[in-house]
Order: C-alpha cells, then sequence, then structure tokens
C-alpha cells in the first residue's frame, strides 16, 4: 500500500481504557507529525517527530503519549482520555532538510470517541 | 510561537466567479506557505505552495500571492467550479518548529452552479 496508512479509522473507548493509534508512511519521509482535528481547532499540531527524534510537542496533555520506532512508524498511545478528546487524528509525514520544509502527506485519520 | 489567522470562514459563489481566502501569519522568520484542501471525509492535500523568497506562484486556475513585509499571503481561486467547494486551510512554517506546519482554522467555500 502506498502512502500515509492509518489504523484503525474508527474507535470508541471508554474513559477508562488505554489504546494505540497507528501510523505509517511508504514515502521513505524522514518527518512524521499527529494532529487533532474537531470542530473547534481544526488541525492542532500535537507532535512532530524528525529523524526519528521528537521535536515538537505541542502542549499536549500527558494522556497522549507519542511513540516512533522508526521513519516510517508513528503511534499516538491513549489513556484515561476526556470527552473532549473526540476528534479525527491526523498523522502526516513529509521530507525533511534542515531548515527547509515540504508538502506533508496525511493520512485518512482515525475517528476517536471516548465515552 | 507563530499564530494563523484565516479570513473569512466561510465563502459562498457563484458557478464561474472568483474566490479569495486570505491569511494572516505573526512569526516574520516563517518562510513556507502551503494551502491545503480538504473535502468531505477526505483527508487534507496540498493544492499550492509558496517559499518566502517568491510573491506569487500560479497553478491553471489558482494562484498564491505572499507579502511578506505585511504578513499575509492569499489563496485566489478562478473560474470556480462546484467540484473546489471544500474546506481550506492555509498553514505557515515557522524555523523554530523545524518542519512543523501551524494551520489556519479553514474556509469553507460553496460553489453553487
Amino acid at each position: 500500500e502506498t502512502g500515509v496508512t492509518q489504523t484503525p479509522r474508527h474507535l470508541v473507548m471508554g474513559m477508562t481504557n488505554k489504546k494505540s493509534l497507528k501510523c505509517e508512511q511508504h514515502l521513505g519521509h524522514n518527518a512524521m507529525y499527529w494532529y487533532k482535528q474537531s470542530a473547534k481547532k481544526p488541525l492542532e499540531l500535537m507532535f512532530v517527530y524528525s529523524l526519528e527524534e521528537r521535536v515538537e510537542n505541542n502542549s499536549v496533555p500527558s494522556r497522549f503519549s507519542p511513540e516512533c520506532p522508526n521513519s516510517s512508524h508513528l503511534f499516538l498511545h491513549l489513556h484515561t482520555l476526556q470527552p473532549e478528546d473526540s476528534a479525527l487524528y491526523l498523522c502526516a509525514s513529509s521530507h525533511q532538510v534542515q531548515g527547509r520544509s515540504y508538502e506533508q502527506y496525511f493520512g485518512p485519520g482515525t475517528r476517536l470517541t471516548v465515552t | 510561537g507563530e499564530n494563523v489567522e484565516q479570513h473569512p470562514s466561510t465563502l459562498s459563489v457563484q458557478e464561474g466567479d472568483s474566490a479569495v481566502i486570505k491569511c494572516t501569519y505573526s512569526d516574520s522568520a516563517s518562510n513556507y506557505f502551503p494551502w491545503y484542501k480538504q473535502e468531505l471525509g477526505k483527508r487534507p492535500q496540498l493544492i499550492i505552495d509558496i517559499r518566502s523568497n517568491v510573491g506569487e506562484k500560479k497553478d491553471q486556475r489558482i494562484a498564491v500571492t505572499l507579502n511578506k513585509t505585511a504578513k499575509h499571503f492569499s489563496l485566489h481561486i478562478t473560474e470556480t467550479q462546484p467540484e473546489d467547494s471544500a474546506v481550506y486551510f492555509c498553514a505557515a512554517s515557522p524555523l523554530q518548529a523545524g518542519t512543523a506546519l501551524i494551520f489556519g482554522k479553514g474556509t469553507t467555500l460553496s460553489v453553487s452552479s
């Protein structure tokens, strides 16, 4: 499969559950991102990984924990979420050269509902 | 940090008319400004981008202009078609955030035939 893929596409979880979102990119990129998309704050940057190192953590609550084991995979571990965390979680990847940004390719997203 | 403001939040035009969406940014060090289109239920996709060393860029019916002094950039769509209906996001890439993008809140464009 090409491009950026995300699993699961839909997730319903209770506030006490622990779950993980998975993202995989097949584009040979070296930077990956997590965004939260909700009606109130569209496309809110959460985390940035460049060369597998986290370079940006945009004041995200600790109940969200990212993991980037290699340049092709990115995870978002979720625990004790709140109903306001319900949103579409988008993963993206891009090529990265120091100081120069390039097009970000988005995955289809995971629609998360916290009950 | 960088802050991107986008206007209008909704825009309705007749088929064949032009549409203009405007964004302002706060960080003068930002050097990359892409525009993404997101159709209902689909992922955002890049439609055009511009770098800070260029003032204008055009791709068929779509153009982007950048005014570095005023820190604003605009998307222009000419001869709009119903398939242009979507949410459009502008973004800026501040240097201190590596290659991260800070997005505006989006503009919902509706093109009626």
